[in-house]
């Protein structure tokens, strides 16, 4: 049962325009949510966070949008870079009595072509 | 460069064997996550450990057991290995038991024979 799903595998996009990522989720107890970036070779590297309490979180180029009700998180890059070219993986996470449980997505891979 | 360190970067072993990967959190960081990423899938959350201290479980076999040292680093170990194993191995450290954030290492890449 995947609880946070990445629909799109891949995504392909213009330098300079908007690149939009998007994650759905399931569980219902998850109060944060993350975006996180992955070269290969390379470990994730995290972009972007946003509370459950919030709607929208930004942070230079990167915007991450919440809707609750649709369970639903957006990431948009404006304006893509070619340097943006990687794998984005969208987490979940629920606190749990002593840590925090974490549930990533299969990523999308993004290509930004120049 | 995260700062956590994952040693080794590759390894190759048969079915059957039984493996040791290590992991180094960055410093000041208490808590330690291992995540298992098999082919085109995304990370699988295993376990966390904070000071010591078993935190949180995920995915984690039967065959599989971590644990975190004294001075914070952290092995996680692999048994009875079968073909099933081979991926990539990542660990990540945060600084408290709840870090939101966590910093990733290079991950180790298992491929089992």
């Amino acid at each position: 049962d995947q609880q946070v799903k990445q629909n799109s595998p891949s995504l392909s996009v213009q330098e300079g325009r908007i690149s939009i990522l998007n994650c759905d989720y399931t569980n219902s107890m998850f109060d944060y949510f993350l975006w996180y970036k992955k070269y290969p070779a390379e470990g994730p590297t995290f972009l972007i966070s946003i509370s459950s309490i919030k709607d929208k979180n930004e942070d230079g180029r990167f915007t991450v949008f919440l809707n609750k009700s649709a369970k639903h998180l957006s990431l948009h890059i404006v304006p893509s870079q070619p340097g943006d070219s990687a794998v984005y993986f969208c987490a979940a996470s629920a606190r749990g009595n002593y840590g925090q449980n974490f549930v990533f997505g299969p990523g999308t891979r993004l290509s930004v072509l120049p | 460069d995260s700062g956590v360190t994952q040693t080794p970067k590759h390894l190759i072993t048969a079915t059957g064997q039984r493996v040791t990967l290590r992991c180094s959190p960055r410093s000041g960081d208490l808590s330690v996550y291992w995540y298992q990423q098999s082919l085109d899938q995304g990370l699988q959350f295993l376990i966390q450990y904070y000071n010591g201290e078993e935190r949180a479980k995920g995915n984690i076999l039967e065959r599989f057991s971590a644990q975190q040292f004294p001075d914070l680093h952290s092995e996680l170990n692999l048994s009875s290995l079968e073909l099933g194993d081979s991926a990539l191995y990542f660990c990540a450290s945060s600084v408290v038991a709840g870090g939101l954030t966590q910093y990733f290492g290079p991950g180790t890449r298992l491929t089992v024979l």
